[in-house]
């Protein structure tokens, strides 16, 4: 079957200005994770889904991160006032509830923020 | 807290020779450890996984061993090949302390194979 699908693949954007990354999970996958990945800082987690809520948010960075899932499905990552720092790719990961839980991740959004 | 450590790199070897990366993590309940891939331009993939202690993950030639009274998960291949080269991280998920099954990466480690 399909796997993650994440849009765009690119986006460029100026700072301050706000955007939306998308991430399609694999169909059936209750859990949705989202991760940055950046020169500086590696790879981080963000933010967890179970279902349509977020139990665990403790990764994301400020208050001008936030993201929703609607469906049990399709999520939502939107950064407002974006700033220079924010440049990264951002990668989202679903999996389905029990076993070890590994994940399946999309191939990411790279963000430039110019 | 969770974390892993890895060796840095980058580690450039010939065709066919052997590959080690060392993997040591930090964890507080019993977690299950990984080794994702990320070749050249693409995302990352699962390579191989083990959920407890003494168990061994495989795949593609690849191995790793879960050794609880090292805190270590060493990735080894016996025999490299070109298409090996690749980003290759360590992550271990603690689902008693987290209650989720959030990765915590290594900081990977860039694999570069000559023919």
């Amino acid at each position: 079957g399909a796997g993650v699908s994440q849009s765009p693949s690119n986006k460029v954007t100026e700072k301050g200005k706000d955007v939306e990354l998308r991430c399609d999970p694999i169909s059936g996958h209750t859990a949705l994770y989202w991760y940055r990945q950046s020169l500086g800082q590696g790879l981080e987690f963000l933010i967890y889904f179970q279902g349509n809520s977020a139990p665990d948010k403790s990764g994301l960075p400020s208050d001008r991160f936030s993201a929703e899932r609607t469906g049990g499905s399709v999520s939502t990552l939107t950064i407002q006032r974006t700033q220079q720092e924010d440049s990264a790719v951002y990668l989202c990961a679903s999996s389905f509830l029990g076993g070890a839980g590994e994940q399946y991740f999309g191939p990411g959004t790279r963000l430039t923020v110019t | 807290g969770d974390s892993v450590t890895q060796m840095e790199g980058p580690v450039t070897l010939s065709e066919e020779a052997f590959l080690t990366i060392n993997c040591t993590y930090t964890a507080t309940g019993y977690p299950s450890l990984f080794w994702y891939v990320q070749y050249p331009g693409e995302g990352l993939q699962l390579l191989l996984k083990a959920t407890k202690a003494d168990d061994k993950g495989s795949n593609k030639g690849f191995e790793a061993t879960y050794r609880k009274e090292t805190t270590s998960f060493h990735l080894e291949k016996g025999s490299v090949q070109v298409s090996d080269s690749a980003v290759y991280f360590c992550a271990l998920s603690d689902l008693l302390r987290s209650n989720d099954y959030k990765l915590s990466f290594g900081a990977g480690t860039t694999v570069t194979v000559r023919a």
